[in-house]
């Protein structure tokens, strides 16, 4: 039942390239959020946003931005891609309620060489 | 600031067994809520349970059950009857309500593997 969905799944690309990841969720919600993951280990919240034209850093200082131009949309891109972007990216969202679970989508692994 | 801490980086339990995942936290925060999700191998994040601090009952959602000790700030959760679908990483998380930016902080996350 997943009603939020990102792409690419899976991305190798070679430094120095401009990429975008998409997110988009189907669900309404107003709180969205970006988190970095390397491989068996914690997440780290790196941007959010609480509704359309609002965005913020996170706790994990990164090289991204993003924009949120439209509620279910929520893209992530980096300007100049390094083999220290090479990570797992979590895209969620939120109704929220205090009691609300995050909704995560597939993620994208992405590799930059 | 807030944190939370889980202390077993890797745990085994025998199919059929029950398993309890430890979780401590810290906020200044007297409102706040406790998570915790599952990623299996695919990588994926899976809700599993919700527990609010002024819940005065532990959370249930079938085979998962949080063991909420607020004074002890511990919010365990335990696995019943462990299968081996159930082998995965674990995450806890919390978010706090009060002057905090209430968004959901993550644990280093403990790996669970189930023995047949």
């Amino acid at each position: 039942e997943a009603d939020i969905y990102q792409t690419p799944r899976y991305l190798v690309i070679g430094t120095g390239k401009k990429i975008t990841l998409e997110c988009s969720q189907t669900m309404g919600h107003d709180k969205m959020y970006w988190y970095q993951q390397d491989p068996g280990m914690e997440l780290h919240l790196i941007h959010y946003s609480y509704g359309v034209n609002s965005t913020e850093k996170g706790d994990l200082s990164s090289e991204s931005t993003v924009s949120r131009i439209r509620t279910e949309h929520f893209p992530l891109t980096l300007e100049s891609a390094r083999p220290s972007h090479t990570s797992q990216y979590l895209c969620a969202s939120s109704a929220g309620q205090a009691n609300s679970p995050l909704h995560f989508g597939n993620g994208t692994r992405l590799t930059v060489t | 600031a807030q944190k939370i801490t889980q202390t077993q980086p890797g745990m085994f339990v025998q199919e059929k067994e029950a398993v309890t995942l430890d979780c401590t936290y810290d906020t200044s925060d007297q409102s706040y809520g406790l998570f915790w999700y599952k990623q299996p191998s695919s990588g994926e994040m899976i809700f599993l349970i919700y527990q609010g601090s002024y819940d005065e009952q532990n959370a249930t959602e079938g085979r998962y059950s949080l063991n909420f000790q607020k004074a002890r700030k511990s919010a365990n959760l335990v696995i019943s009857a462990s299968q081996l679908g159930d082998s995965a990483m674990y995450f806890c998380a919390m978010m706090g309500y009060g002057g905090s930016q209430g968004n959901l902080i993550f644990g280093k996350g403990t790996k669970l593997s189930v023995k047949p």
